[in-house]
């Protein structure tokens, strides 16, 4: 079956930037995908890598490597307001979500 | 502009009642989605559509079911609800395969 693994948290300072891994463990090359999700709140869609390399929004990066089974998000200039949860996702038809992680910023 | 609602928001359950959850989302997507998702756990799918009259199973289909009878609307069925299937349950959307997918702002299920 499909599984994404992510770290499950991860803390950093204001200002500061942070990289969050996922790996998966299926076949198929399919693109990578990320959601942000504040506590209570539904999941939002940060960015998509529908080929290998490096795709850049704002503040956001997100990478991808087939090869590899690899991705990461690269968020810069942490904000207070980047405290969330980071999912990435990967599918077609049936998309399938990582572990999660917990991103912890402070002062 | 609406995107993807979900009815209801909350709802309390007793052990072996059914109910249905509605998904409707008004960007003419084809592709809709059910995820539960348990307290600090991530995404889990349900059961999801490619389109019309199409349903397919997910990750954890037992004790629900789904039609998708318009292509707006998707709906969750739980038979004989179980203290297992309390949780949240998101809906969502996509225009096609690998794309953005929108979600609902989640429906919180307690079955006691």
């Amino acid at each position: 079956g499909q599984s994404l693994e992510q770290p499950s948290e991860v803390t950093a300072v204001e200002g500061a930037i942070v990289q969050i891994n996922c790996t998966y463990q299926t076949s198929g090359f399919y693109g990578l995908s990320w959601y942000q999700q504040h506590d209570g709140g539904a999941p939002t869609f940060l960015s998509y890598n529908a080929l290998d390399g490096l795709e850049e929004t704002g503040r956001f990066s997100s990478f991808l490597s087939r090869s590899d089974s690899y991705g990461y998000l690269l968020l810069q200039e942490l904000q207070m307001k980047d405290s969330a949860s980071y999912f990435c996702a990967r599918g077609t038809d049936k998309l399938i979500f990582g572990t999660g992680t917990r991103l912890q910023v402070f002062p | 502009n609406a995107g993807v609602t979900q009815t209801p928001k909350f709802r309390v359950l007793k052990t072996g009642q059914s109910m249905t959850l509605l998904c409707a989302q008004d960007m003419n997507h084809e592709y809709m989605y059910w995820y539960r998702q348990d307290p600090g756990m991530g995404l889990r799918l349900i059961h999801y559509s490619v389109g019309e009259g199409t349903t397919a199973k997910g990750e954890v289909p037992d004790g629900y079911n789904v039609s998708r009878l318009k292509k707006q609307n998707f709906l969750l069925g739980l038979e004989s609800a179980a203290p297992s299937q309390t949780s949240v349950y998101f809906c969502a959307s996509a225009r096609d395969s690998g794309n953005t997918i929108y979600f609902g702002e989640g429906s919180w299920l307690t079955v006691v």
